[in-house]
């Protein structure tokens, strides 16, 4: 079974300094994509980033990267001049690619707080 | 962009009684939605993967009969809490799209007094 694993259950950062929140996950498929959401208080998910396993370069959303490594599988997420409204839990999710639709598998979450 | 809605957003009701929770695509067609259930401060679970004009599957440990699950059209799923208990009290959140990015629903807050 897939699962994802979030070591950092809390995260604190200055506003308009950078942080890291880690992710690995296990899976012995070898075609899948790699999630990071954004829940805010609202509890609306909201996609952050998204990375496809095929792809080697690491993908970009304006201050959102993600650092992509395959044979370590680890999929981490920095966030760069973080803003007092990048405070929320963030959720790593894995998907396998397949013919059919196939849900999303969570990692427990790191809640990030931003520090004015 | 595509959009889930989800319906209602917070709904109170009696032990024993039923509730349901709708979940649309606005402007796509989904033959498959999901269900996911997220107690406070913990991650979303997987209750129910919803097909279009079949049986949902339901996982490990989500009792069926009581997660009624209905997916009668390609764009509206239902998901029926029967005999509704105080332990099933939680944030119901249901999701669909391409594998390329999950679209949400708003979820909904179900508290059983």
């Amino acid at each position: 079974a897939q699962t994802v694993t979030q070591s950092q259950p809390e995260m604190s950062v200055q506003e308009a300094e950078t942080v890291t929140l880690s992710c690995t996950y296990d899976t012995s498929e070898s075609d899948y994509y790699l999630f990071w959401y954004k829940q805010p208080p609202s509890r609306q998910m909201i996609l952050v980033i998204r990375q496809e396993a095929y792809k080697q370069q690491n993908a970009t959303e304006n201050r959102f990267s993600v650092n992509f490594q395959k044979a370590a599988k680890s999929f981490s997420l920095k966030i760069s001049d973080s803003q007092l409204g990048d405070a929320a839990m963030y959720f790593c999710a894995y998907r396998i690619a397949g013919s059919g639709n196939t849900p999303l598998v969570f990692g427990k979450g790191t809640r990030l707080s931003v520090i004015a | 962009g595509a959009v889930v809605s989800q319906h209602p957003s917070w709904v109170i009701c009696k032990s024993g009684t039923s509730v349901k929770i709708e979940c649309r695509s606005l402007d796509f067609q989904a033959t498959t939605m999901f269900w996911y259930r997220q107690f406070p401060k913990q991650s979303l679970m997987l209750m129910a993967t919803s097909n279009e004009g079949s049986k949902a599957t339901y996982e490990q440990g989500v009792e069926k009969d009581k997660f009624l699950i209905n997916h009668a059209s390609l764009t509206l799923s239902t998901l029926t809490v029967t005999s509704a208990h105080p332990e099933d009290s939680s944030f119901y959140i249901c999701s669909a799209g391409p594998l390329t990015e999950a679209f949400f629903g708003q979820g909904t807050r179900l508290t059983v007094v």
